[in-house]
């Protein structure tokens, strides 16, 4: 049972427009998301986070949103470069009752950004 | 400014032989982590470790084992391969505990074939 959902496996947009990513969760005990992108044979690098008393976390052209009452998240770049095609993972962690901060992740989004 | 680091980079094994991966962080983290990814799909939690002497099984723990005898090494041993761990392993550390919401830092994943 998927707990973290990306349920776009793709998305392509063109450079300076918005790009939007989306990701479900239906764990309602997660409590911390995050956003990783990954280059093909590198590890993943963090991007963003938001904990769940927040609805939304800007940190330059990224910004998460949270809805908690809909379990849903979404990262937004703008404007998209195209450096920032990559694979997108959502991730979510349960920091309460001992989890040790394990992460679920989803399966991952590639976005592609054109010139 | 090394971070988390993982040898070797690439490895063939064949079925039934034993290989360590070695994962090693110079940030002085308690947690530790290990994953795989199989194509299309998001980590999979395998091993974790919350300080030297301390491991636990993730979500897909078979066919691997795990020491944590320093705060720096995390190695993650397979006994006898098998076409199934035929997948890109990542290592991963955490800020200890007490300092709030913390991102997972990775290394670059070591990509092992079993054949």
């Amino acid at each position: 049972d998927q707990q973290v959902k990306q349920n776009s496996p793709s998305l392509s947009v063109q450079e300076g427009r918005i790009s939007i990513l989306n990701c479900d969760y239906t764990n309602s005990m997660f409590d911390y998301f995050l956003w990783y992108k990954k280059y093909p044979a590198e590890g993943p690098t963090f991007l963003i986070s938001i904990s769940s008393i927040k609805d939304k976390n800007e940190d330059g052209r990224f910004t998460v949103f949270l809805n908690k009452s809909a379990k849903h998240l979404s990262l937004h770049i703008v404007p998209s470069q195209p450096g920032d095609s990559a694979v997108y993972f959502c991730a979510a962690s349960d920091n309460s009752g001992g989890s040790n901060y394990k992460l679920t992740f989803g399966k991952g989004t590639l976005l592609t950004v054109n010139p | 400014n090394a971070g988390v680091t993982q040898t070797p980079k690439f490895r063939i094994l064949k079925i039934g032989q034993s290989m360590t991966l070695q994962c090693t962080q110079d940030m002085n983290h308690n947690y530790m982590y290990w994953y795989r990814q199989d194509p299309g799909m998001g980590l999979k939690l395998i091993y974790y470790s919350v300080g030297a002497g301390i491991t636990d099984k993730g979500e897909v723990p078979n066919g691997y084992n795990v020491s944590r005898s320093t705060t720096e090494d995390f190695p993650l041993r397979l006994e006898l391969a098998a076409p199934s761990q035929t997948s890109v392993y990542f290592c991963a550390s955490r800020k200890s505990t007490g300092l709030g919401n913390q991102p997972q830092h990775f290394g670059d994943g070591t990509r092992l074939s079993i054949l």
